[in-house]
């Protein structure tokens, strides 16, 4: 595809429920990140993957949050029993190499409300 | 840590005006710096990046960016806004993991 896409764009959830965020990223970037938008604030890492491993998950807020990419391409964010505090904005990027100079292509995000 | 602060919340500036939005970044060792622009209902947009070189960096869209080591800055600035600059701009830094400000919005009057 022509950028990286993200569904669904919108995600309304019931404190409790579990969700799943899917990521596109572009055709042939090795690496994908994920990112967490409150309000207001700028994104705030999650999570890499280089190809399908993840290198580094640091960012995520809590063991409710897991995320994968089994082939090295399409990639999942699970956020399980959702809570009222996980309610943002969830961004996606891809890099073509896995460089720490290269330039992040960013998804137009999933808004994740939780109710 | 590696940390940005973005000491300017919102910006109004007339069209034609110039620009400048500060950016002040903490970092243990030669930072990549970066500023990404973001429309309503669009996806981060990176304007420039900086890592080495010229302290002077050039972006699209006619921003440009100036690292000052002994400041820890990396001020954003257009000599002359267009109202399609209206948007959100955050200055990040780091490398995979990286961190972003808090974003500084721009308001362009006619």
């Amino acid at each position: 595809g022509a950028g990286v896409s993200q569904s669904p764009r919108y995600k309304v959830a019931k404190r409790g429920q579990d969700v799943a965020l899917r990521c596109d990223p572009i055709s042939g970037h090795v690496s994908l990140f994920w990112y967490q938008q409150a309000l207001g604030q700028g994104p705030e890492f999650l999570t890499y993957f280089q190809n399908e491993a993840q290198l580094d998950k640091s960012g995520l807020p809590s063991d409710r949050f897991f995320a994968e990419r089994p082939e090295g391409s399409v990639s999942t964010l699970k956020i399980q029993r959702t809570q009222q505090e996980d309610s943002a904005v969830y961004l996606c990027a891809s890099s073509f190499t896995s460089g720490p100079f290269n330039e992040q292509f960013f998804g137009p995000g999933t808004r994740l409300t939780v109710l | 840590a590696q940390s940005v602060t973005q000491p300017d919340i919102h910006i109004t500036v007339s069209e034609g005006a110039s620009l400048e939005l500060r950016c002040n970044y903490s970092y243990g060792a030669t930072p990549y710096l970066f500023w990404y622009v973001q429309s309503p209902g669009q996806g981060l947009q990176l304007l420039l990046k900086y890592f080495s070189g010229d302290t002077l960096v050039q972006g699209i869209k006619g921003f440009e960016a100036e690292f000052k080591r002994s400041q820890s800055s990396f001020n954003l600035r257009k000599p002359s806004v267009h109202w399609s600059d209206a948007a959100e701009y955050f200055c990040a830094v780091g490398a995979r993991d990286m961190r972003f400000g808090a974003g500084t919005r721009l308001t362009v009057k006619p």
